[in-house]
């Protein structure tokens, strides 16, 4: 089946610095990429959606700025957050979405920002 | 907009049957799907339904009803490794094929 690697699955960083999250679709092209934040005991919201080659798409109250996808490639998309701060401590998880394996998604990236 | 209501809790036996259900208040969407999270790991998906009625799919039964707005699952001959959090979710019409998730539902199943 479909898979998609995302790492690093665990990250610890300082508050100001910036730590970027990859997602990878092995064997399959993901024309599109979601990236979802989720706290703990929580749903898993949608931050932004990004296509190959194209600027994404932010959900309202997410900020483009801290918040820096880039999906370069039909395999390879990026989150980076930038001058992270302790709020921005979460789990991140990204999916990709192609027509024949629906939605796949990635095993998760839990930041801590200290 | 949309939203997606769930129990937050839901506590069975072994061997019991559970059904964990969703109401949701959307526009439009192609249909409901249900997705297994345990701790710490990625959702995986369990069932999806296009139309209204039953999908079944092994130990699990997922269930639609468009003009009630309102959908189920249903999972038979509970094991211990079934206790995780259950999402419902639709992916909403002319939105770029982004899913909505519902709030989630903790099953915590005891022996």
């Amino acid at each position: 089946g479909a898979v998609v690697s995302q790492h690093p699955s665990r990250v610890i960083c300082k508050s100001g610095t910036s730590v970027k999250i990859e997602c990878r679709s092995l064997d399959f092209q993901a024309t599109t990429m979601f990236w979802y934040r989720q706290f703990p005991k929580k749903s898993l919201m949608l931050m932004a959606t990004s296509n190959e080659g194209s600027k994404a798409t932010y959900e309202q109250g997410v900020e483009k700025d801290k918040f820096l996808i880039n999906h370069a490639s039909l395999t390879l998309s990026t989150l980076t957050v930038t001058s992270a701060h302790p709020e921005d401590s979460s789990f991140y998880i990204c999916s990709a979405a192609s027509g024949h394996y629906g939605y796949t998604f990635g095993s998760g990236t839990r930041l801590t920002v200290v | 907009g949309q939203s997606l209501e769930q129990p937050s809790e839901v506590t069975a036996v072994e061997g019991a049957i559970v059904q964990i259900n969703c109401t949701y208040q959307t526009s439009g969407f192609y249909g409901l799907s249900w997705y297994q999270q345990h701790d710490g790991g990625a959702p995986t998906f369990l069932s999806y339904n296009a139309l209204d009625g039953l999908e079944e799919t092994g130990r699990f039964s997922s269930f639609l009803s468009r003009s009630d707005s309102y959908g189920y699952l249903l999972l038979q001959e509970l094991q211990m490794k079934d206790s995780a959090s259950y999402f419902c979710a639709v992916r909403p019409r002319d939105q770029g094929g982004k899913l909505i998730f519902g709030q989630g539902t903790e099953l915590s199943v005891k022996p």
